[in-house]
């Protein structure tokens, strides 16, 4: 079964700094989805990668898949507090049945 | 509100009683995704349809599980004779068919069990 690890599970940082969210997944795919999730709340789509190479950036978030490695980065700039969520990747199966999420990267951006 | 709707968004039960839950997806959708989420963990598949055909089950959902989708539309999920351990979020998804797809999701029915 398709496997997705996302790292780190936990991230706090300061307003202001730069980092990146990592996701590998063990099997081919070439369509790589993220999501965002605040606490008691359902997942709001944020990226939907469907390439080698694609890369996509909204505001402070910038996120790129790379099919050959079997990874993804969602990249943050300058964080804001408001960027304060649970961030997960999803992949989908090789017959587009069913998105095999990873744990979720717990972001806390301190004011 | 044309985003998919979940009822209700909180149930509370008690140990061996039975639940359903109700999953309204986008009207253009043919897709229709369940997932549970437990706490500090990534939704979890349970299983799918496309149109009113439900097309493969997670060994995860145990025969106490039944899903429906009559005509393809909304879908309901009963859970019989639920036990603690069935405490999760259940999240529906919808989403069209075809290799682009996107999942959306709804806001997710919270259980407890007691």
């Amino acid at each position: 079964e398709l496997k997705v690890e996302q790292n780190p599970l936990f991230l706090s940082m300061q307003e202001g700094k730069n980092y990146t969210i990592y996701c590998n997944y063990s099997t081919t795919s070439d369509r790589l989805y993220w999501y965002r999730q605040d606490p008691g709340k359902s997942l709001e789509s944020l990226f939907v990668l469907l390439s080698n190479g694609a890369v996509k950036q909204e505001g402070r978030l910038m996120a790129s898949l790379d099919t050959k490695a079997r990874l993804s980065t969602l990249h943050i700039t300058a964080a804001v507090h408001d960027l304060s969520a649970t961030y997960f990747c999803a992949v989908v199966g090789y017959n587009f049945n069913k998105f095999y999420f990873g744990s979720g990267t717990k972001l806390n951006v301190k004011p | 509100d044309t985003g998919v709707s979940q009822n209700p968004r909180h149930k509370i039960t008690k140990r061996g009683q039975n639940v359903t839950f109700r999953c309204d997806p986008i009207s253009e959708h043919n897709r229709l995704y369940w997932y549970r989420q437990t706490l500090g963990q990534g939704p979890e598949f349970l299983t799918y349809f496309q149109n009113e055909a439900q097309l493969e089950k997670s060994r995860l959902l145990s025969d106490r599980f039944s899903a429906e989708r009559p005509k393809g539309s909304f879908s309901t999920l009963e859970i019989q004779r639920t036990e603690q351990g069935d405490s999760a979020m259940y999240l529906c998804a919808s989403s069209f068919g075809g290799t682009n797809t996107e999942a959306f999701f709804g806001q997710g029915t919270r259980l407890t069990v007691v």
